[in-house]
């Protein structure tokens, strides 16, 4: 069984300073994990994933996030934060062991304030 | 150079009528999936499809059936609409099983 949990529906940050959404997941195997951004009235693009390696993956417009083994998290980070960055994000995982299809979290709202 | 894409982006029914989203990719990708996207943004898998291998999710009701001509196409049949059908659809792909997935713009079904 996968799962993945995204416990702030919302996260507000000013511009310019650091932001984090987070994410915990349980797997009974390894994880791949995923992050995506949805803009208004898109659909949801692919920002960064895990598979194995180094545990800090850096993907698009800035964002990385850093997978954590023991608290079994996937945090989104980025150092300095857009206004338009403003956007919906969500959070996805699978079991490498089982099905090969993600369960999404429920996403978190992410207002950057100039 | 739309790498998923949708039609139609908006469509407007009465109950009980039968309707056919389409879509796309040219990415040359293996996996084609089709999601729902309730008024609470929360995603739903409906259906993937990988090499003449469909995967159903259970909770799915049967009204609602995929059709894949080829595997560049994944559409989306719905019979007998409903009211809680209202939601917004979204096909992705994925260059194989479980990968990072690319999503279409959505189609926006509303059913009056």
């Amino acid at each position: 069984a996968q799962s993945v949990a995204q416990p702030e529906d919302q996260v507000n940050v000013a511009e310019g300073n650091p932001l984090t959404v987070k994410c915990t997941y349980s797997v009974s195997g390894n994880p791949y994990l995923f992050w995506y951004v949805q803009y208004p009235n898109r659909g949801l693009q692919f920002l960064l994933k895990y598979i194995t390696g180094d545990n800090l993956v850096k993907g698009s417009y800035g964002f990385e996030a850093e997978f954590n083994k023991s608290q079994t998290s996937f945090h989104l980070k980025k150092p300095s934060a857009l206004v338009s960055d403003s956007a919906l994000y969500f959070c996805a995982v699978r079991d490498n062991g089982g099905s090969y299809i993600p369960t999404f979290g429920r996403g978190t709202s992410l207002i950057v304030h100039p | 150079d739309t790498a998923v894409s949708q039609t139609p982006k908006y469509l407007v029914t009465q109950m009980g009528n039968d309707k056919s989203i389409k879509c796309e990719q040219n990415l040359g990708h293996d996996t084609m999936y089709w999601y729902k996207q309730d008024s609470k943004k929360f995603l739903k898998i409906m259906f993937s499809y990988n090499n003449k291998e469909l995967i159903i999710n259970e909770t799915v009701p049967n009204r609602f059936s995929p059709k894949s001509p080829d595997k560049a196409h994944l559409n989306l049949h719905i019979n007998s609409l409903e009211l809680g059908d209202s939601a917004v659809y979204f096909c992705a792909s994925s260059q194989d099983r479980g990968q990072s997935q690319y999503f279409g713009p959505g189609t926006r079904l509303l059913v009056l």
